[in-house]
């Protein structure tokens, strides 16, 4: 099964800190996303990218960066934080090729990280 | 107009009954069609994709595509408390070179005992 897996569930920071999340994945998948969830808003992609230190700006990229140095691990960094930033963070892994159930373009979320930022 | 639309809901079912989840698109070139679903504070978890014009069934789940009038639903038979969740329906279309997946916001299922 492929694993997604997220630094943190639950995050508080104060406004203008630098804050940092990561995702990892384990089935050597060359895209990655980063995506917010808002009530009513639903989701909204921040940044992708296509293989390492490849990104791509997504819908809402401002006051958001990335980093994808290998190729497992896809970092999200708020360069300061502010309260509009507080939501739900989800990371997702493109699967790209064929095996089982899945086929390819399934793409697949990690369990998220709720950030607080006050 | 949104990308992808779907009826917030809730929609509400009794236990052992079908629902009807239905998801609209405006982007005519889209190839790939996604249902997810995703309980209260979890993440969404892939329940069925659909490439081509026609039904395609898994399990108690059947996902119907008619690309002709760009409309994309999900059956669910026998429907289980456990169904109980959001579906998100997502697409993806030629914008952002083809990688981008867009959703809908989501409609709330709720089957009732």
């Amino acid at each position: 099964d492929v694993k997604v897996t997220q630094s943190s569930r639950y995050l508080v920071k104060r406004t203008g800190e630098k804050v940092f999340l990561e995702c990892v994945q384990d089935m050597d998948h060359e895209n990655m996303f980063w995506y917010r969830q808002d009530p009513g808003l639903g989701l909204r992609l921040i940044y992708f990218s296509y293989d390492v230190k490849m990104k791509e700006k997504g819908d809402i990229p401002e006051g958001y960066s990335v980093s994808r140095e290998k190729k497992e691990r896809f970092s999200l960094i708020l360069e300061s934080a502010s309260t509009n930033q507080t939501s739900m963070y989800l990371c997702a892994s493109r699967y790209a090729g064929t095996s089982g159930r899945w086929s390819y373009n399934e793409q697949f979320f990690g369990p998220g990280t709720r950030l607080t930022v006050l | 107009q949104k990308e992808v639309e779907q009826n917030s809901g809730p929609l509400s079912v009794p236990e052992g009954a079908i629902a009807s989840l239905n998801c609209t698109y405006s982007d005519r070139g889209s190839q790939s069609f996604f249902w997810y679903r995703q309980y209260s504070g979890k993440s969404p978890e892939l329940i069925m994709s659909i490439y081509s014009n026609g039904d395609k069934e898994d399990g108690r789940f059947t996902a119907q595509l008619n690309k002709a009038s760009q409309y994309v639903s999900l059956l669910i038979r026998d429907s289980q408390p456990s169904d109980s969740a959001t579906y998100l329906c997502a697409v993806k279309g030629l914008t952002g070179g083809g990688n981008k997946l867009t959703f809908g916001t989501g409609t709330q299922l709720k089957v009732e005992l």
